[in-house]
Formats: C-alpha cells, sequence, structure tokens
C-alpha cells in the first residue's frame, strides 16, 4: 500500500488569490492523480502528474487555471489560480502502485473560497 | 472505459450481508471491475476487483457474472463502519485514470 499525505488539510481563500496543496507519498510511483470533488458529487479527474513532463489534463480543465508540478516520484503540487467560489471542492490526490492495480487516495483538501 | 450502473441507494440491517449490484454491459475483455467506497469526509477507499472470476478478501467477495456485463460487490457481516458511497468501476489494468460514477449510497441500519 502506500501512505498518501496532503497539505492544507483545509483552507479558506478569497476569490481571485490561488491555492498550492502538495501531495506527498511514501514510496516513488509512476502516476499521479489530482481529482476534484464538488459539494454532492463525485470525483471528477483533474489531471494527470507526469513526472519529468507536462501534466495530462482532462476536458473542461486547463494549466493556466490549475498548474500542476511533479519534480520527482514521491511528490506533486496543484494550483487552483484566480479562485472563484466555484472551485470550492475537496481536492484529492491518488496515486496507483506499478503492479499493484489500485489507485490510493490521499484525505483530501477541503477548499472554500469566499 | 465502459459504463457503468448503480442503484442510488440501498439500506442493509447491521450484521447482514449486504449486496451491491453494479451493471457494466459495455465492458470490454481487457477491463477489469473495481470497487471503492468513500466513507463520508475521507478519500476513496479501494475494496477489490476482478477480471472474470470471483474474488475474495478481507474485506469483501466480488461475485462476477458469467457474461460479465453485470458484478455484485458483498460485504458479509455489515455494520454501521460500511455506511458510505459505494463505486463500481470498470477499467484496464494499469496506470489509468479511474472515472467516477455516482455510486450507491450505502447505509447501515441498527
Amino acid at each position: 500500500s502506500a501512505v498518501i499525505s496532503q497539505k492544507p488539510s483545509r483552507d479558506i481563500c478569497q476569490r481571485g488569490t490561488s491555492l498550492t496543496i502538495q501531495c506527498q507519498v511514501d514510496s516513488q510511483v509512476t502516476m499521479m492523480f489530482w481529482y476534484r470533488q464538488q459539494p454532492g458529487q463525485s470525483l471528477t479527474l483533474i489531471a494527470t502528474a507526469n513526472q519529468g513532463s507536462e501534466a495530462t489534463y482532462e476536458s473542461g480543465f486547463v494549466i493556466d487555471k490549475f498548474p500542476i508540478s511533479r519534480p520527482n516520484l514521491t511528490f506533486s503540487t496543484l494550483t487552483v489560480s484566480n479562485m472563484s467560489p466555484e472551485d470550492s471542492s475537496i481536492y484529492l490526490c491518488s496515486v496507483e502502485l506499478a503492479g499493484v492495480g489500485e489507485q490510493f487516495f490521499g484525505p483530501g483538501t477541503r477548499l472554500t473560497v469566499l | 472505459d465502459a459504463k457503468t450502473t448503480q442503484p442510488p441507494s440501498m439500506d442493509c440491517a447491521e450484521g447482514r450481508a449486504a449486496n451491491l449490484p453494479c451493471n457494466h454491459s459495455t465492458i470490454s475483455g481487457n477491463e477489469y471491475v473495481y470497487w471503492y467506497r468513500q466513507i463520508h469526509s475521507q478519500g476513496p477507499q479501494y475494496i477489490i476487483h476482478g477480471l472474470k472470476n470471483n474474488e475474495t478478501n478481507e474485506m469483501a467477495s466480488l461475485i462476477i457474472t458469467e457474461d460479465r456485463k453485470s458484478s455484485t460487490l458483498i460485504l458479509p457481516h455489515a455494520t454501521l463502519r460500511d455506511t458510505a458511497v459505494y463505486y463500481c468501476i470498470v477499467k484496464n489494468f494499469g496506470n489509468e485514470k479511474l472515472t467516477f460514477g455516482t455510486g450507491t449510497r450505502l447505509t447501515i441500519i441498527p
């Protein structure tokens, strides 16, 4: 299994500002994923964070709004830029261990934008 | 990835077996059936996965029909801590994204 931590666990931000969320894994992983879960909704994949190359974004998500860094095999950041109240969500990172098949999720970052 | 269909909600009495169905009629030959659950305010938790044979682990059993068009997750002795949203997902094995549907909200009744 993998142990994943996220920082911050929650934050309240003003509109127009940006927040960077950190995801740390206790082992080296090839693939890291960032999801968003809006209030009362299911999870939606934002992007796949690739080590050594640009992230791969899903339809409806763009790099200017959600820039992602992946400097090594155990760490990634997601920035929510120029926030609006519609960005209020839980943001989760996940990893999949090679050859294991299942994904492990972090505890999430609960973001409220005022 | 193939789509899945699950009932939006189910209740189950504590101590009884909880049987959660999932339809995945368009599943392809390479795709596995995965089950995750999300307890309130936590990240999703992996439960079990299978290709075509029935699978069992310490958490649950997975029964996949012979034509692979549907499956059932069985929690053999449900407890209150099993109250959660359960997601059935089909995808290829390996480094691929999970596509979450709306899931089944399972409530365990004391």
